[in-house]
């Protein structure tokens, strides 16, 4: 069946280290995938989306690398600053053809940045 | 500009009664989805209306039902509540019309079945 998972339940990072977590998937027919941001007692704000026809998609101090070969993703964050400590969800959505619209979630990361 | 607005921000409710949560979409977005957020998880797929009907529904009983507005806003209700139903709903917007788009995230709702 489809899902979304990640490699690394929690990720401690120092700040102004650079930050990589991952997300694999295992649905082939996905073509579209979102990175969400959720601090704690918020809804999940968008942080960058890129789709199956391109393998790298850059936003500030943010990149995103999709590798449909292995059904692997990853977000990529410079700098990494307190403020960038949340749970991180990568999303899948198979709708281009728009008959699916739903977004499926992994669990999420728990990234904690130290001062 | 408003982003996605959701209300009530909490809710206490006991076994077997009904609630209904309300949210607004995003400026020129005419697509609202719905999904429940347990503690420790990422969210699930309720369902998605557009136009006013919903076109499509993930793996939730038919306690779960909604509707949308003329005015793309959108109300999810729950029937005979139950202790598992205790989780955060979120709902998203998006403006793709007819085909999938990015969807946008309100703050949610913390339901709790007591």
């Amino acid at each position: 069946g489809e899902s979304v998972g990640l490699h690394l339940p929690t990720l401690s990072v120092q700040e102004g280290d650079n930050s990589i977590i991952n997300c694999a998937y295992s649905n082939s027919a996905s073509d579209y995938f979102i990175w969400y941001k959720q601090e704690s007692g918020k809804g999940p704000q968008f942080i960058i989306d890129i789709r199956s026809n391109m393998d790298k998609r850059q936003g500030q101090r943010v990149t995103v690398l999709l590798n449909k070969t292995v059904k692997h993703l990853s977000l990529q964050i410079a700098a990494t600053q307190p403020g960038d400590s949340a749970v991180y969800f990568c999303a899948e959505n198979m709708g281009s053809g728009g008959s699916n619209y739903k977004l499926t979630f992994g669990k999420g990361t728990l990234l904690t940045v130290n001062p | 500009d408003a982003g996605v607005t959701q209300s009530p921000t909490h809710l206490i409710k006991t076994r077997g009664q009904q609630v209904t949560l309300r949210c607004s979409p995003k400026s020129g977005h005419d697509t609202v989805s719905w999904y429940q957020q347990a503690l420790g998880q990422g969210p699930q797929f309720i369902f998605q209306y557009y136009e006013e009907e919903e076109r499509q529904r993930g793996n939730f009983p038919d306690r779960f039902s909604g509707h949308q507005f003329p005015n793309y806003s959108s109300e999810l209700n729950v029937n005979a509540l139950l202790l598992g139903d205790s989780a955060l709903y979120l709902c998203a917007s998006s403006g793709g019309g007819a085909i999938a788009d990015t969807q946008y995230f309100g703050p949610g709702t913390r339901l709790t079945v007591l």
